[in-house]
């Protein structure tokens, strides 16, 4: 079983440089999501996105763009990197509402930007 | 402030010995409770999680947590740790208070000596 696939595993980009992180998800799922994982501070939510066609920031947007291109993919943009975007990103998907549903995860996406 | 708080940054335990990760919430009302774990490179994987009913729930890989109100915690439990539990493991809550959210904890690493 997939579950939830991302990708690039790895990263590496110049300051100002743009990329998008790719994810989807094989469990017919409605809500998926992006996080950021910096040491210390735990998960925090980027964006998500609650059904097909809709999208809501998180606790820390800035800097980041996403699509809900349809029900397995939701794909995260950084237009213009900064250093302070070097972090692990992780998606996830869940089947009902992120307070009370058990989150899916990928195995993340690892960006330094220099 | 409203927060998921792990004392614990780091915890040492020599294998077979028993665990307790400690979690407390600040949020006024019952909130949904899980227990992740994260292995190295690794996304996070639900080890359990409790939303009302019996106060003591068991979940994968032989952890239990306990629920306890009146000290707003949700410790994880067990009895036997083994050197493969050695991880980081992160307590969340979804809370309904302004707003329908996910909030992690910073995360507990585990080592395990032999």
């Amino acid at each position: 079983n997939a579950g939830v696939t991302q990708t690039p595993k790895f990263q590496v980009l110049k300051t100002g440089q743009s990329m998008t992180l790719q994810c989807a998800q094989d469990m017919n799922h409605n809500s998926m999501y992006w996080y950021r994982q910096d040491p210390g501070m735990g998960l925090r939510l980027i964006y998500y996105s609650a059904s097909e066609g809709t999208t809501d920031k998180g606790e820390v947007p800035n800097g980041y763009n996403v699509s809900r291109l349809n029900k397995r993919e939701f794909s995260l943009r950084l237009e213009s990197a900064a250093p302070s975007q070097t972090s692990v990103y992780f998606c996830a998907s869940s089947e009902g509402q992120i307070y009370n549903s058990p989150l899916h995860f990928g195995n993340g996406t690892r960006l330094t930007v220099t | 402030a409203q927060s998921v708080t792990q004392p614990d940054i780091h915890i040492t335990v020599s294998e077979g010995a028993s665990l307790e990760l400690r979690c407390n919430y600040s949020y006024g009302a019952t909130p949904y409770l899980f227990w992740y774990v994260q292995s190295p490179g690794q996304g996070l994987q639900l080890l359990l999680k409790y939303f009302s009913g019996d106060t003591l729930v068991q979940g994968i890989k032989g952890f239990e947590a306990e629920f306890k109100r009146s000290q707003s915690s949700f410790n994880l439990r067990k009895p036997s740790v083994h050197w493969s539990d050695a991880a980081e493991y992160f307590c969340a809550v979804g809370v309904t208070e302004y707003g329908n959210k996910l909030v992690f904890g910073a995360g507990t690493i585990l080592r395990v000596k032999s």
